[in-house]
């Protein structure tokens, strides 16, 4: 089975500081992976979808990028409604199935 | 405006049994592969199931494989979760996502608020 590692596991930053979150995979999922921002109480929202494809009304400041077994999401200067925490997620075509990373927390 | 809406959740005794439910609009339902993907209070995100489009394909996380079953009735542009043999660790909030459309492989672009599943003596 395929394995997501996150890292930091919590990324200390201030508003206006350039974030950058790192997805490791253990075995390549070519680009099949997306990423998540959860807020306490909500439920997840897509913000990149196939490593590097923002999705509908995501900012640009948020973008993707990486492909195989390393991925990175950047947000280039935090804004106050970015702090939350982070998740990535593959796809695999063999066996099918998806799975998630254990998420990074950007906090204040 | 997508919008999917769970029900069925509630407190269940180990070894028992739910049906969960997800009421979907605002979207060709029959054109999009779905998802359940669980939530244990304070944890991670966990993918459960998925199911494709015409109901034909399904497929399941090892460790609900043989006691939780994924269905669809497009007519009514709902999804189904059946969970038997419930246990402890089962024990999350489930939420129902649909895939990304198109050439897309990865990514769940739209959410239900979710809907607790207690497993509990």
């Amino acid at each position: 089975d395929i394995v997501l590692t996150q890292s930091p596991a919590t990324l200390s930053l201030s508003p206006g500081e350039r974030a950058t979150l790192s997805c490791r995979a253990s075995q390549s999922v070519s680009t099949f992976l997306a990423w998540y921002q959860q807020k306490t109480g909500q439920a997840p929202r897509l913000l990149i979808y196939d490593a590097s494809n923002r999705a509908f009304g995501i900012p640009e400041r948020f973008s993707g990028s990486g492909s195989e077994t390393d991925f990175s999401l950047t947000i280039s200067s935090l804004e106050p409604e970015d702090f939350a925490v982070y998740f990535c997620q593959y796809r695999s075509i063999r066996p099918p199935g998806f799975g998630f990373g254990p998420g990074t927390k950007v906090d204040i | 405006e997508v919008q999917l809406v769970e029900s069925g959740g509630g407190l269940v005794k180990p070894g028992g049994s739910l049906r969960l439910s997800c009421a979907a609009s605002g979207f060709t339902f029959s054109n999009f592969a779905m998802n359940w993907v669980r939530q244990a209070p304070g944890k991670g995100l966990e993918w459960v199931s998925a199911i494709g489009g015409g109901g034909d394909m399904t497929y399941y996380a090892d460790s609900v494989k043989g006691r939780f079953t994924v269905s669809r009735d497009n007519s009514k542009n709902s999804l189904f979760l059946q969970m038997n043999g419930l246990r402890a660790e089962d024990t999350a909030l489930y939420y129902c996502a649909k895939k990304v459309g198109g050439i897309a492989m990865a990514g769940f672009d739209s959410w239900g608020q979710g809907i607790l599943v207690t497993v509990s003596s």
